[in-house]
Order: structure tokens, then sequence, then C-alpha cells
């Protein structure tokens, strides 16, 4: 079974500068998908970034960028320039590549506080 | 994006009832939508994958007659706990992917249940 792994409960970053979440997964799969999402106070499940697992350049979406290293089953998230409303929780996902529907497998999630 | 609508948003219930939350998609259609709890300060497990026209998969641990899962259309699946107990109290969201080769699943907001 496919896990996923966050080994930063909880994580601060003092707003305009750079933080990076990790993630750590275990698959025996060779093609996937990753992803990171973004839980604010309201509770609604966001997208913020996905990475394709055969694709080698690291996915980028305007100030978050992710840093996949697929030997090492890493998959990093990068958040530049911190705004306040990066403030929340956030899951790294897998997602194997089912034919029919999807099924994800969530980390347990780092909680990012940003401080002004 | 895709949108899906989940309803109630918060709902409180007495010991002994039942209570029914709707997860709709409000411009596709979904064969399948998955059903997922959050506890507090934890991450999303998944319940249940809700088929439609079939019956649902339900996840070891879970029990499939205390939460009763229909989907009985292309845009509606309905999560119904049953005699529910305090410990039935949580955060439940559900989800669906709007195509079968689609990375991307889109949330509802979530219902939090709370059973008194």
């Amino acid at each position: 079974a496919q896990t996923v792994t966050q080994s930063q409960p909880e994580m601060s970053v003092q707003e305009a500068e750079t933080v990076t979440l990790s993630c750590t997964y275990d698959t025996s799969e060779s093609d996937y998908y990753l992803f990171w999402y973004k839980q604010p106070p309201s509770r609604q499940m966001i997208l913020v970034i996905r990475q394709e697992a055969y694709k080698q350049q690291n996915a980028t979406e305007n100030r978050f960028s992710v840093n996949f290293q697929k030997a090492a089953k890493s998959f990093s998230l990068k958040i530049s320039d911190s705004q306040l409303g990066d403030a929340a929780m956030y899951f790294c996902a897998y997602r194997r590549l089912d034919n029919y529907g999807q099924n994800f497998v969530f980390g347990p999630g780092t909680r990012l506080s940003v401080l002004p | 994006g895709a949108v899906v609508s989940q309803h109630p948003s918060r709902v409180i219930c007495k010991s002994g009832t039942s209570v029914k939350i709707e997860c709709r998609s409000l411009d596709f259609q979904a064969t399948t939508m998955f059903w997922y709890r959050q506890f507090p300060k934890k991450s999303l497990m998944l319940m249940a994958t809700s088929n439609e026209g079939s019956k649902a998969t339900y996840e070891q641990g879970v029990e499939k007659d205390k939460f009763l899962i229909n989907h009985a259309s292309l845009t509606l699946s309905t999560l119904t706990v049953t005699s529910a107990h305090p410990e039935d109290s949580s955060f439940y969201i559900c989800s669906a992917p709007p195509g079968r080769m689609n990375t991307e699943a889109f949330f509802g907001q979530g219902t939090r249940l709370t059973v008194v």
C-alpha cells in the first residue's frame, strides 16, 4: 500500500520569505501523480500544485514550486514570497494511476503559520 | 474549475438519530465520488468510494451499515450516518473527479457533524 509522510507537523515563516515543506512517499508504482493541497481555516481543500511522475521537470505555479526527486521518493513544496493568506494546513497527496476514478492517499499535513 | 457542492455545512443531531449529507457535482457528471472523514488536526481518511448505479466500496474498518452511501445519479451522492453516536462527530468531506482520466479531484466544502 502507498503511504505519504510529512515529517513537519508545524512550520512558520516570516512574511515575504521562503519556506519549504517536506513530503516523502512510498510506492511500488512507476506512474502516478503527486499533489499539494491547501486547507485554510474554512476547511475547503484547494489544489496548490500537481506533478506527474513521468515528467522530470518540476512543476511551478506562480510562487509555488516543487522539488520532485523520483528516485528518493521525495516531493517538497517551496513557497516563495510568503503571504499572510498562505497560512493553512498543507497536505501532500499521492494518486495512483487508476483507470476508474481517483483514490488519493494523503499525508498527515503540515500546519504553516505566516508571521507578519 | 469544476464545482462540488456539499450540504449541509454544519449539522447537530441527537444521539440515535440519522443524518444525511449530500454531495453534488454542479457542472459535470461524476460516476465516482469519494467520502473522507477528518478528525481535528488530522489528515483526510478515505471512508468509501461511491459508485453510480452500484454498491459503494468501503475501506477496511468502516461500518457499511452505519455509513450508508447512495449514488443515485451522476450528480448526487449521499452519506447517511445512521444511529449517530457522539464518536461519529467529525468533519466529512466528499470529492469527485470530473472525468476518468482527469488528474484532479474537486472537493466539497465539508460538513461538520456534531452528535449530542
